[in-house]
C-alpha cells in the first residue's frame, strides 16, 4: 500500500547528531500539544506533550518547546539514533475533545 | 499487555456493503477515539467518546457511526461505504480526560479498500 511517509518533508541527519523537528499550529485557543511518532506499518506511538502554560518540557532524549507568540512547537531529539527513524507529527486540542494533527515529518537517520 | 486491538486489519469491500471495523482495549481507558491516515493529508479525526454512551464528531464524520455501550469497544461502521473511505484507519485510546497526560494509545490500524 501507500506509504503514509509519501510527499512529507524530510530531515535527514547522521547518527548521534541532535534532531530538530517543527511544527506551526493554527489555532491559538489549543491548549494541549502532542508530539507523535509513527515507525513504517504501525500506529502512531506518544512521545510528549506540552500545556498551553508552559514553554518546555523534557522527557528522555527528547525536549518539546512552545512558542505561543509565533504559535511554533518544536520537537528535539538528543544523539539521534537509527531507531529514531519515523514520521514524527505534532497534534493539537482545545480541552480533550478533538485531536488536531500536523502533516507529519519524515526523520531519516542514517549510521 | 496492556493494548488496543483492532480488526480486521485489512478488508477489501464494495461500495455500498455495510462494514464494522471494531476497536476494543483493555486499559479501562474513558476515551477512545477513529482516525482516518490519507497520504498527504495526515491523520484526521472521525469521532471520538469521552466516556460509554458518549460520543461526538471530529474533523470527517461524515459517512461514519460510532456507538460506545461499553467502555471496553469502540466499533466503527459504514453503512454505506464509498471509495473515498478507502484509507488506512487508527483506533485510539487514552485516559481519563482528567489525567495530567494526553497520551493516547494507538491500534495497528485497519487498511480498507473500496471498490
Amino acid at each position: 500500500g501507500e506509504s503514509v511517509g509519501l510527499h512529507l518533508p524530510t530531515l535527514s541527519v547522521q547518527e548521534g547528531d541532535n534532531s530538530i523537528i517543527n511544527c506551526a499550529y493554527s489555532n491559538s485557543a489549543s491548549d494541549y500539544f502532542i508530539w507523535y511518532k509513527q515507525e513504517s506499518g504501525k500506529g502512531p506511538q506518544f512521545i510528549i506533550d506540552i500545556r498551553s502554560n508552559m514553554d518546555k518540557r523534557q522527557g528522555q532524549r527528547v525536549t518539546v518547546l512552545l512558542n505561543k507568540t509565533v504559535k511554533h512547537l518544536s520537537l528535539q531529539i538528543a544523539a539521534t539514533q537509527p531507531g529514531d527513524s519515523a514520521v514524527y507529527f505534532c497534534a493539537e486540542a482545545v480541552g480533550y475533545s478533538t485531536l488536531t494533527f500536523g502533516k507529519g515529518t519524515m526523520l531519516l537517520v542514517s549510521p | 499487555e496492556a493494548q488496543v486491538t483492532q480488526n480486521p486489519r485489512y478488508l477489501i469491500t464494495v461500495t455500498g456493503k455495510k462494514l464494522t471495523v471494531t476497536c476494543s482495549q483493555n486499559m479501562n481507558h474513558e476515551y477512545m477515539s477513529w482516525y482516518r491516515q490519507d497520504p498527504g493529508l495526515g491523520l484526521r479525526q472521525i469521532y471520538y467518546s469521552m466516556n460509554v454512551e458518549v460520543t461526538d464528531k471530529g474533523d470527517v464524520p461524515e459517512g461514519y457511526k460510532v456507538s460506545r455501550k461499553e467502555k471496553r469497544n469502540f466499533p466503527l461502521i459504514l453503512e454505506s461505504p464509498s471509495p473515498n473511505q478507502t484509507s488506512l484507519y487508527f483506533c485510539a485510546s487514552s485516559l481519563s480526560p482528567q489525567g495530567s497526560s494526553y497520551e493516547q494509545y494507538f491500534g495497528p490500524g485497519t487498511r480498507l479498500t473500496v471498490t
